[in-house]
């Protein structure tokens, strides 16, 4: 059964910092993993997908790294504000036929900027 | 364009009472999902569909029924609700996992 950690459950930095945040998952057999960012009280909005042919995704200030033979990903995150707080998770699509290819959610890593 | 809504927003029931959760969302996917989510746990999947008329077991589905009768419309059902069906509540649409805000659950 896939295993999705991240580590550490929280995280505070101060304002302009650079950071990484971390994701390991068991089953390097995965079809993608994907970044969410969840805001207090908030639904999830996706960040980044990277797919297991992919080594990295970048959108903005935010990159995203997979080593799929290792079983890990990483949110790279530049110049950091204090809107950049909230909870990021990832979660990995298993590599497998049939339909949906459910995700296996981490349980997140809650991120605090200070001004 | 609203995405995806649920409502309701918030409820609280007491135990042993049913309820219908109602997800909705305006961007002809044919893939939906419920999600559970507790603290420390991450999201949980209890059920999902691939299409109208279709719905299939998550990964905590006991407790839970769900029916996709129109394409836009995914409802997730508590037939007798039990205090460990206390969480929060999110659907999603689409394989890019398009979220809605979430239904806070209480059940006492």
């Amino acid at each position: 059964k896939q295993e999705v950690t991240q580590i550490p459950a929280a995280l505070s930095v101060p304002e302009g910092e650079n950071l990484v945040l971390n994701c390991s998952f068991t089953d390097s057999a995965i079809y993608n993993l994907q970044w969410f960012r969840q805001d207090p009280g908030k639904g999830l909005t996706s960040l980044l997908l990277i797919q297991s042919s992919q080594r990295e995704q970048t959108s903005g200030r935010l990159n995203a790294s997979l080593d799929k033979s290792s079983g890990r990903s990483t949110l790279y995150i530049a110049a950091s504000q204090p809107g950049d707080s909230a909870t990021y998770l990832c979660a990995v699509r298993p590599w497998r036929s049939g339909s949906a290819r459910q995700l296996t959610f981490g349980s997140g890593t809650q991120l605090t900027v200070l001004p | 364009n609203a995405g995806v809504t649920q409502t309701p927003k918030f409820r609280v029931l007491k135990t042993g009472q049913s309820m219908t959760l109602l997800c909705a969302q305006d961007m002809n996917h044919e893939y939906m999902y419920w999600y559970r989510q507790d603290p420390g746990m991450g999201l949980r999947l209890i059920h999902y569909s691939v299409g109208e008329g279709t719905t299939a077991k998550g990964e905590v589905p006991d407790g839970y029924n769900v029916s996709r009768l129109k394409k836009q419309n995914f409802l997730l059902g508590l037939e007798s609700a039990a205090p460990s069906q206390t969480s929060v509540y999110f659907c999603a649409s689409g394989h890019e996992q398009y979220f809605g805000p979430g239904t806070r659950l209480t059940v006492t």
